[in-house]
């Protein structure tokens, strides 16, 4: 059956320090990813797209990875700031359609 | 504003009761998606609309779920005999292009939180 995995345990990190998330899924062939965040209470906001010929996006201080060989993204936070603090989606094509992985909370601790 | 907005934020409803839920999308967006999201879950897809015409629900759950968009811009998302299964988050969603893939960006409303008792 398909699935999208991440992280299953919340991640706490210290202010400056890097954050990574990991998705992995399996049973789908995805052309694109893309990465949400998501604050309590509000809707998932885009972060970046990245394409099954691109290995690495950065956008800030984002940095996102697509390996379609391991069939993994990684999403990195660098130098992380309390206000980083939220859940991240992952979110592939399946069946012509987004599916969502269930989101990594992360909190940044200042 | 300029964002996807969705009404109402929050609604309480007894078992049985019928439920309509709205959303204005981002004017121009020719995409429209509905999604579920239970707590601690991701958002599941329900049903994609390209302007008025339905092209893909093959997420709603069952027949009780409706979901209507008649002059390709405000959608509601009707749930009939509302159980208490059906409570969740209810995403809006819209996307400028057609298509449902990953390769669009899709803007999203703050939801509507149903709880069914």
């Amino acid at each position: 059956s398909q699935k999208i995995e991440q992280n299953s345990e919340a991640l706490n990190i210290q202010e400056g320090k890097t954050a990574t998330l990991t998705c992995n899924y399996t049973n789908y062939s995805p052309a694109y990813l893309q990465w949400y965040r998501q604050d309590p209470g509000r809707g998932p906001v885009f972060l970046l797209l990245i394409r099954e010929n691109e290995k690495e996006k950065r956008k800030e201080r984002l940095k996102v990875t697509f390996d379609t060989t391991l069939k993994q993204s990684l999403f990195h936070i660098t130098a992380s700031q309390p206000a980083d603090s939220a859940t991240y989606l992952c979110a592939l094509d399946g069946d012509y359609k987004l599916s969502f992985g269930a989101g990594t909370t992360v909190t940044v601790r200042a | 504003g300029a964002g996807v907005s969705q009404s109402p934020r929050y609604k309480v409803a007894k078992r049985g009761q019928d439920v309509a839920l709205r959303c204005d999308p981002i004017s121009g967006h020719v995409s429209l998606f509905w999604y579920q999201q239970a707590l601690g879950q991701g958002p599941e897809f329900l049903t994609y609309f390209q302007n008025e015409a339905q092209l893909d629900k093959s997420g709603l759950p069952s027949d009780r779920f409706f979901a209507e968009r008649p002059e390709g811009s405000v959608s509601t998302l009707k749930i009939q005999r509302t159980q208490q299964e059906d409570s969740a988050v209810y995403l809006c969603a819209s996307s400028l292009v057609p298509g449902q893939g990953a390769d669009n960006e899709q803007f999203f409303g703050p939801g509507t939180r149903l709880t069914v008792l």
